[in-house]
């Protein structure tokens, strides 16, 4: 298995532009994570699907972001507009839900600055 | 509100010299504690997950364990190939019977000299 791809791999962009990440689960998982690291914050949950359907978006910061999931193979974080204290490292993961097979898998993250 | 705790926030050790982590939580009936390992630039790798007090795993040189209250990652003569950041995350009961968000500590950094 490939395991979770995210694209891009960097993004650089100018306050104010929007922004588009990219994830693509591991075959067969049913949840997906999208999560932000940063020095000061540490890793953090944005927002959680459970079978394409946002079950927690309260870790979503502000209007500014969203975050959609067609299909079970694809789900994209958006933020518009962007700013320079969303520069962070973006972390989609994947799991099967339901004991004991809940642990998520990360994929090799986003680092977005926002200049 | 389920909080994790990580101890130290860095360690430096001698190849061969083991030492353990600690992982304090709080949380409203836990369901399960996860152990992730991640190396610079790359995302956490999965290495453990605990359900009970009193539960062990091992894998290699590592071994985790359970209580209560904390949890310990062992790590017995480590190498410098061990040098990483170790996370860990627990996770709460919930009404919703699916999958469950994750609550991160905010790791210790082990670097191990040769």
């Amino acid at each position: 298995d490939a395991g979770v791809i995210q694209s891009p791999r960097h993004e650089v962009t100018e306050m104010g532009q929007e922004v588009t990440l990219r994830c693509k689960p591991i075959s067969g998982h049913n949840s997906l994570f999208w999560y932000r690291q940063t020095m000061m914050r540490g890793l953090e949950l944005l927002i959680y699907f459970n079978n394409n359907v946002p079950i927690d978006d309260s870790g979503m910061p502000e209007d500014r972001f969203s975050a959609k999931m067609p299909n079970a193979s694809f789900s994209t974080l958006k933020i518009q507009p962007s700013e320079p204290r969303d520069s962070a490292v973006y972390f989609c993961a994947s799991s099967l839900s339901g004991l004991p097979y809940n642990e998520q898998f990360f994929g090799p993250g986003t680092r977005l600055t926002v200049l | 509100e389920d909080q994790v705790t990580q101890s130290p926030e860095a360690l430096r050790l001698q190849e061969g010299e083991s030492s353990s982590l600690n992982c304090s939580y709080t949380v409203s009936g836990l369901r399960g504690l996860f152990w992730y390992r991640q190396d610079p630039g790359k995302g956490p790798e999965f290495l453990f997950t605990l359900y009970s007090a009193g539960e062990e795993k091992e894998k290699e040189r590592l071994k985790a364990t359970l209580t209560k209250k904390e949890s310990f990652l062992h790590i017995t003569a480590p190498k410098p190939e061990d040098s990483a950041t170790y996370l860990c995350a627990v996770q709460g009961r919930s009404q919703y019977q699916g999958a469950q968000k994750l609550v991160f500590g905010q790791g210790t950094r082990l670097t191990i000299n040769p």
